[in-house]
């Protein structure tokens, strides 16, 4: 079965210092991987995607992640955090042969900057 | 903005009522999906449809169905609904059926079932 796990319920940084937010994912086939950020009140808008080539995807506001395929991890970074980068953060997976096209979403993880 | 809009906002039923949610997906899309967000927990995927046939389902019974429109818009609707239908309902637009398209949400229905 496909899941996803973010193993942190909340991430706190200082301003300026780097954060990360962990995603491992499990699929069956081969993943097509999504980062998500919803902000309060507001719908979940698209950070970046894995799909193939390059292990170090660049997305919007900054951030990135890295696909590791032997520890089926996705994890998000950014090298400097901002006050305004607080929000909660979704990881998702789809497996490339799931002709359902069904999303697979994490629980989430709450990501605080402190100034 | 995204360009996906969902109505109503926010709605208060009662258990065994019928409900419909609408949503007007992104210019020049032909793909919505519904998804599901119980509190403190990540979306659920309910349907997909593309060109208004579904192609797409997850987990969910029956009850839970949903038309797509020749404008792309799209209803979701659910039938004799539960105490644990109160949720947090998010529509989606992509453009294609390409299954790694990134999706444009709007921001959600929040149901209430009393």
């Amino acid at each position: 079965a496909q899941s996803v796990a973010q193993p942190e319920d909340q991430v706190n940084v200082a301003e300026g210092n780097p954060l990360t937010v962990k995603c491992t994912y499990s699929v069956s086939g081969n993943p097509y991987l999504f980062w998500y950020v919803q902000y309060p009140n507001r719908g979940l808008q698209f950070l970046l995607k894995y799909i193939t080539g390059d292990n170090l995807v660049k997305g919007s506001y900054g951030f990135e992640a890295e696909f590791n395929k032997s520890q089926t991890s996705f994890h998000l970074k950014k090298p400097s955090a901002l006050v305004s980068d607080s929000a909660l953060y979704f990881c998702a997976v789809r497996d490339k042969s799931d002709s359902n096209y069904q999303l697979i979403w994490g629980a989430g993880t709450k990501l605080i900057i402190k100034p | 903005e995204t360009g996906v809009t969902q109505s109503p906002t926010h709605l208060i039923k009662t258990r065994g009522q019928q409900v419909t949610l609408r949503c007007s997906s992104q210019s020049g899309h032909n793909t919505v999906s519904w998804y599901q967000q119980a509190l403190g927990q990540g979306p659920q995927f309910i349907f997909q449809y593309y060109r208004e046939e579904e192609n797409g389902r997850g987990n969910f019974p029956p009850r839970f169905s949903g038309l797509q429109f020749p404008n792309y818009s799209s209803e979701l609707n659910v039938n004799a609904l539960e105490l644990d239908d109160s949720a947090l309902y998010l529509c989606a637009s992509s453009s294609g059926t390409g299954i790694n398209e990134k999706l444009f949400f709007g921001s959600g229905t929040q149901l209430s079932v009393l």
